[in-house]
Formats: structure tokens, C-alpha cells, sequence
């Protein structure tokens, strides 16, 4: 089955510095790469997905960039804020079959003023 | 509005304690899951269902039972609680079965078993 590893596990920047958190992916059928962000005592949120047919997507300050050769995906925060400290979560799924996305370990970015 | 809703937010119980955690959305979603979180925020699916059928099972003991009702509601019943239990479970829908599409997660219930 597939198998999601997140790095890094803590990552800390100041207010305006950018942020980039990397995902590596082990089943080739893979081809739905979703980011997800969880704030204190919530759900997580989708903030950005990805398909294997594109390599990069951008949405203001965040973009993500796969390479399906390597099977790995990043997340790139730019520009960050306080309001970005939460965790993040990658996360992968195959469309045969019921769709079953299984998550990384997730990062947890803490945004400094 | 919430889209998904869980209730309650918290749950402290015993060892060997029966309880149901429930679940619905307005979204209009045909597909519900069940998510569990452990200690180390690591998320795992424990069921998927679309239109009230159990399509994902993943080795989750047998005291998880869910149940739905209707394709709105999906709800939780656990039997004979353990304390390895204690976790935050998160329920979800999404729109597309067989596809992919974003999931959209409730706000989870923490559950204590003492």
C-alpha cells in the first residue's frame, strides 16, 4: 500500500520568511497529492491539491510542486505570517478503486514575529 | 452553517465503557469517513462510506462499529472502550467516489478513556 513520509517534523521561520515542507510518495499509482492544514482544536482544512498531470500550482502565497519521477511533492509557503503557524499534512491517493488518501506524518510550522 | 458537524467535541469515559460519537454534513457529500488521530497528530482511515454502504474497512477492531443511517450521518459506536482508544477521530465527506476529491473534515471529538 501506499506510504507517505513528511519532513520536516518541526520547522520554525520568522514573519516574511519562506517556508518549504517536502513529501516523498511510494506507490507510482498515486496521481492526488492534497495539503492539508490543522489548526489548534480543529478539523484540517484543504489549502492546496495537485494531480499528476501538472507539475506546479500556485495559489497566492502557496504553491506546490510535484516530480513524479522522484515521487516526491513540496509545499512552498511564501511571504509567511503568524497565521500560518499550524500543522501541516501531505497526503497521496491512487484513483483505482475507492479513493483512500493516506497522510504524512505532518509538520508543525511555527511562524515567528 | 458547519459543513460537517461532530458531537460531542469531548468524550471522558472508562475502560469498558460503551459510547457513539455522531457525525453529519450539509454538504450534500454521498461519501462519509471516519479518521482517527493519535498522540503524534498522525492520521489514519478507519471506514469510508458511500450512500450508507461500508466501502473502506481498515483493520479496525470490532468493537468500531459505525452506522449511517442516511447518506448525511455517519455515526461511531464503540464497544468495550480500551485506553489505547484515547484519540481525536475526525469524520469527513467528500463529494466523489471513486475519484479524488478534497475532503472536508469536521472540528474532531477528543476522547479520554481513564
Amino acid at each position: 500500500g501506499e506510504n507517505v513520509e513528511q519532513h520536516p517534523s518541526t520547522l520554525s521561520v520568522q514573519e516574511g520568511d519562506s517556508a518549504v515542507i517536502k513529501c516523498t510518495y511510494s506507490d507510482s499509482a498515486s496521481n492526488y497529492f492534497p495539503w492539508y492544514k490543522q489548526e489548534l482544536g480543529k478539523g484540517p482544512q484543504l489549502i492546496i491539491d495537485i494531480r499528476s498531470n501538472v507539475g506546479e500550482k500556485k495559489d497566492q502565497r502557496i504553491a506546490v510542486t510535484l516530480n513524479k519521477t522522484a515521487k516526491h511533492f513540496s509545499l512552498h509557503i511564501t511571504e509567511t505570517q503568524p497565521e500560518d503557524s499550524a500543522v501541516y499534512f501531505c497526503a497521496a491517493s491512487n484513483k483505482s478503486g475507492f479513493q483512500k488518501l493516506v497522510f504524512g506524518t505532518g509538520t508543525r510550522l511555527l511562524v515567528s514575529p | 452553517d458547519t459543513a460537517v458537524s461532530q458531537t460531542p467535541k469531548y468524550l471522558v469515559t472508562q475502560m469498558g465503557n460503551d459510547k457513539s460519537i455522531k457525525c453529519e454534513q450539509n454538504l450534500g457529500h454521498d461519501t462519509m469517513y471516519w479518521y482517527k488521530q493519535d498522540s503524534k497528530k498522525f492520521l489514519k482511515i478507519m471506514f469510508s462510506y458511500n450512500n450508507k454502504e461500508l466501502i473502506i474497512n481498515e483493520t479496525v477492531p470490532n468493537r468500531f462499529s459505525p452506522k449511517s443511517p442516511d447518506k448525511a450521518h455517519l455515526n461511531l459506536h464503540i464497544n468495550s472502550l480500551e485506553l489505547g482508544d484515547s484519540a481525536v477521530y475526525f469524520c469527513a465527506s467528500s463529494q466523489v467516489i471513486g475519484g479524488n476529491s478534497p475532503l472536508h473534515f469536521g472540528n474532531g471529538t477528543r476522547l479520554t478513556v481513564t
